[in-house]
């Protein structure tokens, strides 16, 4: 079985610029997940994405977006990139399991901000 | 807004010696899980626990809940170097549906 794949893996830009990151969910997970990890510490929850719409948002800028496919694939968009927005950017794709949410998650988008 | 205070953020061991991370908060969970994230990769669930006091073992690594649902320790044995990598907590509130993850607790063993 595949798992949550993300793409691209590194992905430079400068400040003002755009960025897109794409995530493929495990196969039969209709919720998608994105989180921003800075400095290989903790993880920020941004967006949830379930069944194609959005579920819920973290405390981050409106320049942060993203959609979710009917394919339950995911895109994340940065726009107006500042050099903060430098992070791993982490995907994960759940099944509800056991009473608890369980989450897979792909290896991460890099993101360098000059 | 839900935290969770992890602690210590940095541990540097040698390999045979325990080991305790914990986990804190000032809010109830319904579930909380450990992960841990190894360099280039994303994290992987080591363990969910859901019951408070519920303690659960996995080899060398012991997970608890605390009785009141708002801290979790995890405590590994004999470690090794293997054990290496980035132990975050995730606390999940009423629905489920969003985990709030801890500050991270960066473990280095040394052979």
């Amino acid at each position: 079985e595949a798992g949550v794949t993300q793409s691209p893996t590194h992905l430079i830009k400068t400040r003002g610029q755009q960025a897109t990151l794409r995530c493929s969910p495990i196969s039969g997970h209709t919720s998608v997940y994105w989180y921003q990890q800075a400095l290989g510490l903790g993880l920020q929850f941004l967006l949830w994405y379930d069944e194609g719409e959005e579920r819920n948002r973290g405390n981050f800028p409106p320049r942060f977006s993203g959609r979710q496919f009917p394919n339950y694939s995911s895109e994340l968009n940065v726009n107006a990139l500042e050099l903060e927005d430098s992070a791993l950017y982490l995907c994960a794709s759940s099944l509800f399991h056991s009473g608890a949410n369980v989450l897979t998650f792909g290896a991460g988008s890099r993101l360098t901000v000059l | 807004t839900q935290l969770l205070e992890q602690s210590p953020q940095f541990l540097s061991i040698q390999e045979g010696e325990n080991l305790t991370v914990y986990c804190n908060s000032s809010s109830v969970f319904s579930s909380l899980q450990w992960y841990r994230q190894e360099p280039g990769e994303g994290p992987v669930l080591l363990v969910t626990v859901v019951t408070g006091g519920e303690v659960k073992k996995l080899k060398r690594l012991t997970f608890q809940f605390g009785d009141a649902r708002k801290d979790s320790s995890l405590h590994i044995t004999a470690a090794q170097p293997g054990d290496t990598g980035l132990y975050l907590c995730a606390g999940a509130g009423t629905g489920f549906q969003k985990l709030v993850f801890g500050t991270g607790t960066r473990l280095l063993v040394s052979p």
